[in-house]
C-alpha cells in the first residue's frame, strides 16, 4: 500500500497563476483532509471532505478550491495564486471522523509550493 | 487565544534525558488526544492516541492527560537522537463536538548525542 501520496512533492508560481495539487489514498477512507502548515502556524485545515462527492470549509478557505469526484482523490486548486498562498500543503484521510478508533488522519509526504 | 496552545521551542537535550512535552486546550469538549511526530520535510505521523483522562504507555513513550486542567503532556524516556523532530498535539471533541482534530503548532525537540 502506498498510503497517502502528494502531486507534485515541489512547485513554484507565479502571482496569478493557477495550479492543482493532487492527493490519492489507496486505504478506502472516507475522511480527506487539505492542510497547509507555515512556520509558526502549525497546521490549518483549508477544506476537507467526508464523502465522494462532497466538500466543505475548514479554517482557511478563502483562495482554494476542492474536488472529490472519486473517492480515493481530493483536488487543492488554486485559481489564482497569490504570494500569501507560499506554504507546504498536506494531506490527510482517515477512515471516519467519528469518536474513537478509525478518526487517526494518515497524513501524505506534503507539496512545497512558492509562489513569487 | 488559540483553541491549543503548545510551546514552539526548540527543546535542546542530551541523549538519554528524559522529555516532557506539553500542550494546553480551552475547549471543555475534547475528549479524544493525541500526538503526531513530524520529522523534517515529513508528514506528520500518529504516534499516541489517548482517549478522555488517564495515562498510555507505549514503549518509551507516555502520554497523559488531565482533563481537570485542560492540560496534556507526552513524556519520551531515555531519549535518542533519533527523536528528534517536531511534536504536534491534537485533540477532538466528542458528543456533539467536531471529531476532526485541532492541531497544536508543534514543539521542536532536538536531541543531542
Amino acid at each position: 500500500n502506498a498510503g497517502v501520496t502528494q502531486t507534485p512533492k515541489f512547485r513554484v508560481l507565479k502571482t496569478g497563476q493557477s495550479m492543482t495539487l493532487l492527493c490519492a489514498q489507496d486505504m478506502n477512507h472516507e475522511y480527506m483532509y487539505w492542510y497547509r502548515q507555515d512556520p509558526g502556524m502549525g497546521l490549518r485545515l483549508i477544506h476537507y471532505s467526508v464523502g465522494e462527492g462532497t466538500t466543505a470549509k475548514g479554517e482557511v478557505p478563502d483562495g482554494y478550491n476542492v474536488s472529490r469526484l472519486k473517492k480515493q482523490n481530493f483536488l487543492l486548486g488554486l485559481e489564482s495564486a497569490a504570494p500569501s498562498q507560499t506554504s507546504v500543503y498536506f494531506c490527510a484521510s482517515s477512515y471516519s471522523s467519528g469518536a474513537g478508533v478509525g478518526n487517526e488522519q494518515f497524513f501524505g509526504p506534503g507539496t512545497r509550493l512558492t509562489v513569487l | 487565544q488559540k483553541e491549543v496552545e503548545q510551546d514552539p521551542g526548540p527543546l535542546s537535550v542530551p541523549e538519554g534525558a528524559i522529555v516532557s512535552l506539553n500542550c494546553t486546550y480551552s475547549n471543555s469538549a475534547f475528549q479524544y488526544f493525541m500526538w503526531y511526530r513530524q520529522y523534517s520535510r515529513k508528514g506528520p505521523e500518529l504516534l499516541m492516541y489517548t482517549y478522555s483522562s488517564g495515562n498510555k504507555e507505549d514503549g518509551r513513550f507516555t502520554a497523559q492527560v488531565d482533563k481537570s486542567s485542560k492540560y496534556i503532556s507526552l513524556f519520551i524516556r531515555d531519549s535518542q537522537p533519533s527523536d528528534s523532530a517536531t511534536y504536534l498535539c491534537a485533540m477532538s471533541g466528542g458528543s456533539g463536538g467536531s471529531y476532526i482534530p485541532t492541531f497544536g503548532r508543534g514543539t521542536s525537540l532536538i536531541v543531542h548525542p
